[in-house]
């Protein structure tokens, strides 16, 4: 069955240390979503992508990154962790020129 | 700047009762409005509402739009302990992000 993954489900690191958080899609979807889920803020959009090669940021992006040299991935990187950043981040997939998103299962992240 | 709001932000209910979950968003050039579930995990999806007046219906849980007002509604009939979840609204203009509310918490006692 198509389905979204992500990778680790659980990850504790250290301030300023570089970490990639994975998002893998079997579903051929053109559009990749990453969001951030605290309490009290909801869903945030961290960064999106609509294709091979395009990458665009969202409302929250300041200090991280990613990129997209296949359909299936969409890796998301903190170049340098903060204790801000400890949070939930979930990835999403939707076809072109479709609004209706499914989301990976989540990666709770801490940063200590 | 674009806004989605959802009320109330918590809701405690009897096994039974019927509950509406309120969504009310400012957003240039809207699209679409998307309600989805979130228990302890990814949200899943509900609905996707694009025209005013149109009821989107799932068993027990039916929604609507009014595009005039800037509103949409999420209702649960007879509610189960397990409709207890985060219900979260959406929207979407021009590009296919999304916006989302902060959501409503749902617990159905028994």
């Amino acid at each position: 069955d198509a389905e979204i993954t992500q990778s680790p489900r659980h990850k504790i690191t250290e301030t300023g240390r570089q970490v990639t958080l994975a998002c893998h899609q079997t579903w051929n979807h053109n559009n990749m979503f990453w969001y951030r889920q605290d309490l009290g803020h909801g869903l945030r959009l961290i960064h999106y992508s609509y294709g091979v090669q395009d990458t665009n940021k969202g409302e929250v992006s300041d200090g991280y990154s990613v990129s997209r040299s296949n359909t299936e991935d969409l890796p998301l990187t903190l170049e340098s962790a903060a204790s801000s950043q400890t949070s939930v981040y979930f990835c999403a997939s939707s076809l072109t020129n479709t609004d209706t998103q499914y989301f990976g299962p989540g990666t709770r992240l801490t940063v200590l | 700047e674009d806004k989605v709001v959802q009320s109330p932000l918590s809701l405690v209910v009897h096994e039974g009762d019927t509950v509406t979950l309120n969504c009310s968003y400012e957003v240039t050039n809207f699209r679409s409005l998307l309600w989805y579930k979130q228990e302890k995990k990814a949200p899943t999806f509900l609905f996707m509402l694009t025209s005013s007046g149109i009821e989107k219906k799932s068993g027990r849980l039916s929604s609507i739009l009014d595009k005039k007002e800037l509103f949409s509604i999420l209702n649960i009939t007879a509610t189960q302990t397990g409709d207890s979840a985060v219900y979260l609204c959406a929207v979407s203009n021009s590009g296919y992000a999304l916006n989302f509310g902060k959501g409503t918490s749902l617990l159905v006692t028994p």
